[in-house]
């Protein structure tokens, strides 16, 4: 079955304690991004990745780290959350090949941080 | 500016009737997609519908059509025949740049439908 996986789905933790979000897709996708959902404002992009060892920045990229060392994976870094990036994290994966651009989202990941 | 606008918070549909969900967007760029995501009280986000910058044609698929005018830079959804199942929050996108370049992705605020039976 054609997926995208995050773990955990749930996260509690503390300010400053270094934690990683995985993501994973079987779909052979290039373009890998994350998003985090709050409130009022939609979804928006932190990081997205077009291939192997590419990466960009999002919209609201701080306080996040990510990499892409497989095609398949795309790790969500937090190296010391603070309670602003209390939030509802959304992985997706999309082919770059016309027409097939639609994302992929994984189940998201609930993270709150005291 | 906002690169996607959607002005709606919240929208009401009898059952059985269409309704139309408005989407604005902001680019200068000439490649850039158009999409609809679906995101029921369950939380996962469903893909609905995609209209390239190209594209010809306002696409469809099934109750789902696009209604898309370049000259305004708007993209609005309409659904027809409205079920139950179709109450949910809507979110319009944009991908600015296709193919090989760019590729930022840019979500609206969504608008969250209510279907009345």
């Amino acid at each position: 079955e054609a997926q995208v996986t995050q773990n955990p789905r749930y996260l509690i933790t503390v300010t400053g304690k270094k934690l990683t979000v995985t993501c994973s897709q079987n779909m052979n996708h290039e373009y890998m991004s994350w998003y985090r959902q709050d409130p009022g404002l939609g979804l928006r992009q932190i990081y997205y990745s077009m291939n192997v060892e590419v990466t960009d920045k999002g919209d609201v990229p701080e306080g996040y780290k990510v990499s892409r060392k497989e095609k398949r994976n795309f790790p969500l870094i937090l190296e010391s959350p603070s309670p602003n990036q209390t939030s509802l994290y959304f992985c997706a994966s999309s082919s770059l090949d016309y027409p097939t651009y639609e994302q992929f989202f994984g189940p998201g990941t609930r993270l709150t941080v005291l | 500016a906002q690169k996607i606008t959607q002005t709606q918070p919240g929208m009401f549909v009898q059952e059985k009737e269409a309704v139309t969900l408005d989407c604005t967007y902001d680019t200068s760029d000439p490649s850039y997609g158009l999409f609809w995501y679906k995101q029921p009280s369950s939380g996962e986000m469903i893909f609905l519908i995609y209209q390239g910058s190209y594209d010809q044609q306002n696409a469809t698929e099934g109750r789902y059509s696009l209604n898309f005018q370049k000259a305004r830079k708007s993209a609005n959804l309409v659904i027809s025949a409205s079920q139950l199942g179709d109450s949910a929050m809507y979110f319009c996108a944009m991908r600015e740049g296709l193919g090989n370049t760019g590729n930022q992705f840019y979500f609206g605020t969504g608008t969250s439908l209510t279907v009345i039976p």
